[in-house]
């Protein structure tokens, strides 16, 4: 079966553009994470979806950071005035089981270049 | 706070050779334990898993673990190195009584011929 897909894979924005980043988790996954990967750094979590139901966005780094998942499959992780602090790998993860630490199937990730 | 370390940023192995990624976490309850590894231009992968029971897991592509509590370790080994497993591997610790998996900074594995 097709495992987590995310779009676009590149992305480069100017400095203050807002951008929106897509994923595509396994059909039936409950849970879906956001990670941000700065180089030469291992991922870091933004925030966690049980279907629909944002449940930690403690990582998400400022207000301008924004993510849903309205109908509890495809997520949107959208960035406002771009910074290029913003500048990473955004990993979109997902997995079949609500508990906690469960293992996770990630996508190839989105990277974003902020000019 | 939970945390992971990676103390080898990179690592260099012969083909053939043995390997041992070492990984060192901190939290106060048994962890859960995971091992990725993460090829250019490839999502993360997961190589194996601890959740409880026998210390020693099994995972895919000929990877071991080791969970040690007393060191507070879980130590990555291979017997014998393959070109293809030069990647980059991650070692995380599951959030139990939240929703995070905190990563390590990672190891790059170098294989030499």
């Amino acid at each position: 079966g097709a495992g987590v897909s995310q779009s676009p894979r590149y992305k480069v924005a100017k400095r203050g553009q807002d951008v929106a980043l897509r994923c595509d988790p396994i059909s039936g996954h409950v849970s879906l994470f956001w990670y941000q990967q700065a180089l030469g750094q291992g991922p870091e979590f933004l925030t966690y979806f049980q279907n629909e139901a944002q449940l930690d966005k403690s990582g998400l780094p400022s207000d301008r950071f924004f993510a849903e998942r309205p109908e509890g499959s495809v997520s949107t992780l959208k960035i406002q005035r771009t910074q290029q602090e913003d500048s990473a790998v955004y990993l979109c993860a997902s997995s079949q089981q609500e508990q906690v630490g469960v293992a996770q199937y990630f996508g190839p990730g989105t990277r974003l270049t902020v000019l | 706070a939970q945390s992971v370390t990676q103390p080898d940023i990179h690592i260099t192995v012969s083909e053939g050779a043995s390997l041992e990624l070492r990984c060192n976490y901190s939290y106060g309850a048994t962890p859960y334990l995971f091992w990725y590894v993460q090829s250019p231009g490839q999502g993360l992968q997961l190589l194996l898993k601890y959740f409880s029971g026998d210390t020693l897991v099994q995972g895919i592509k000929g990877f071991e673990a080791e969970f040690k509590r007393s060191q507070s370790s879980f130590n990555l080994r291979k017997p014998s190195v393959h070109w293809s497993d030069a990647a980059e591997y991650f070692c995380a610790v599951g959030q139990t009584g939240g929703f995070k998996t905190i990563f390590g900074a990672g190891t790059r594995l170098f294989v030499k011929a």
